[in-house]
């Protein structure tokens, strides 16, 4: 059974730009979940997705977005790049009505 | 609201040492609790979990953790360290139901010496 696969582990971007992450969930999985990972900050809960639809949305700032598509492979966008947001993004996929979710190698995103 | 608590961002054990981290939680209704490992560039393995019945949790790796309520607390065990514990551990909590948003602590740093 294939993991949870994130496309492109890394990328450099210039302030201003924008980005496109990408997660492919297990097969099965309709949940997606996206994480910042920060050392000052930690992790920081982004978004969830659930059958094409947000169902949380954690203290980011619209610049931040995502969306869902019909077969839960999940994409993550960010506009306006700043240097604060260089940063691991983590998805993580579960099938939505239980507790464990399993997380992708992340996406190292560097904003210069 | 929820938050989690884990003491000690760095931790070093020798190795065949016990290994403990720390994690306290607060929750307004019983909560989901976790632990996952993080390697270098690598994205978050879950060791073990608690959702309801024995408090006693074993996970992969030969950890455990006690869910002990009248403590809130969750910590994580390791009878004898092994040089390939070294990593990042991290306590997680969720409200009772689905996975749909997690708090994560800041993380410990588990330094194993030879």
């Amino acid at each position: 059974k294939a993991g949870v696969t994130q496309t492109p582990r890394y990328l450099i971007k210039t302030r201003g730009q924008q980005v496109t992450l990408s997660c492919s969930p297990i097969s099965g999985h309709r949940s997606v979940s996206w994480y910042q990972q920060t050392p000052g900050q930690g992790l920081q809960f982004l978004f969830e997705y659930f059958s094409e639809t947000q169902r949380n949305k954690g203290n980011f700032p619209g610049r931040f977005s995502g969306r869902q598509f019909s077969n839960s492979r999940s994409e993550m966008n960010v506009s306006t790049l700043e240097l604060g947001d260089s940063a691991l993004y983590l998805c993580a996929s579960s099938l939505g009505q239980g507790p464990e979710a399993f997380f992708g190698q992340g996406t190292r995103l560097t904003v210069v | 609201a929820q938050s989690v608590t884990q003491l000690g961002s760095h931790v070093s054990v020798s190795e065949g040492a016990l290994v403990l981290l720390r994690c306290n939680y607060s929750s307004s209704v019983p909560p989901y609790l976790f632990w996952y490992v993080q390697y270098p560039n690598q994205g978050l393995q879950l060791l073990l979990k608690y959702t309801t019945g024995a408090t006693l949790v074993k996970g992969i790796n030969g950890f455990e953790a006690e869910f002990k309520k009248s403590e809130t607390s969750f910590h994580l065990t390791k009878p004898s360290a092994h040089m390939s514990d070294a990593a990042e551990y991290f306590c997680a909590v969720i409200r009772g139901g689905g996975y749909q948003k997690v708090t994560f602590g800041t993380g410990t740093k588990l330094q194993v010496i030879p």
